[in-house]
């Protein structure tokens, strides 16, 4: 079975520019969630989505949204981009809203110049 | 919010030696994982352990929920068992924020 998969693997854009991330979750997994770290340290929760209702919000500004389609797909949108955006975007699955093992993809490397 | 602290940030051995990874967190939680970042950011899942003790080969772990801790052991390390080890936790309430540590940089040398 596929696990997480994620798209694209690595992506350059300029600052104020705006960005789209892609996640597929293992199959069957019905909640997904995203991720970012930068350089050193660990990943930082950004967003929960759960049969396509957000179910949580990290620290993060208005710039960064997301959504959940009906095949449990997800896509995470960064407007306006800043330096301090460029890190590894990781995406997660989990089988429901209550089952809490989370399964990473291989993540999304963005630079920001 | 609650937090996460990982012993020690790095750790340096020689192929074949023992370690043990910690990892304290500030309040009751109902998830804990570990993970290993490869060279390439991918988290691999090594366990899911919000309480008791598991084995998996040459990996161990144990959560004493009641005392907020988690290690990790590795035994006969292998230079392919060096990267980051993560440990992270999430809370009963709310979302499945998962909290990272900072992580344990872990160096094989044959």
């Amino acid at each position: 079975d596929a696990g997480v998969t994620q798209s694209p693997t690595h992506l350059i854009k300029t600052r104020g520019q705006q960005v789209t991330l892609r996640c597929s979750p293992i199959s069957g997994h019905k909640s997904v969630s995203w991720y970012q770290q930068v350089l050193g340290q660990g990943p930082q929760f950004i967003f929960q989505y759960y049969e396509k209702e957000e179910r949580g919000r990290g620290n993060f500004p208005d710039r960064f949204s997301a959504r959940q389609f009906p095949n449990y797909s997800s896509e995470l949108n960064v407007n306006a981009l800043l330096l301090g955006d460029s890190a590894l975007y990781l995406c997660a699955s989990s089988l429901s809203d209550r089952a809490y093992e989370q399964y990473f993809g291989p993540g999304t490397r963005l630079t920001v110049t | 919010g609650i937090q996460v602290e990982q012993s020690p940030p790095d750790l340096i051995l020689q192929e074949g030696a023992n370690s043990t990874l910690r990892c304290n967190f500030s309040d009751s939680v109902n998830n804990l994982q570990w993970f290993h970042q490869n060279p390439w950011g991918q988290l691999i899942n090594l366990f899911y352990i919000p309480s008791g003790t598991k084995q998996n080969g040459r990996l161990s772990a144990t959560t004493v929920a009641t005392e907020r801790y988690s290690l990790l052991y590795i035994s006969s390390s292998q230079t392919t068992d060096s990267g980051v080890y993560f440990c992270a936790v999430s809370r009963i309430q709310g979302a499945q924020k998962l909290v990272f540590g900072q992580g344990t940089r872990l160096t094989i040398n044959p």
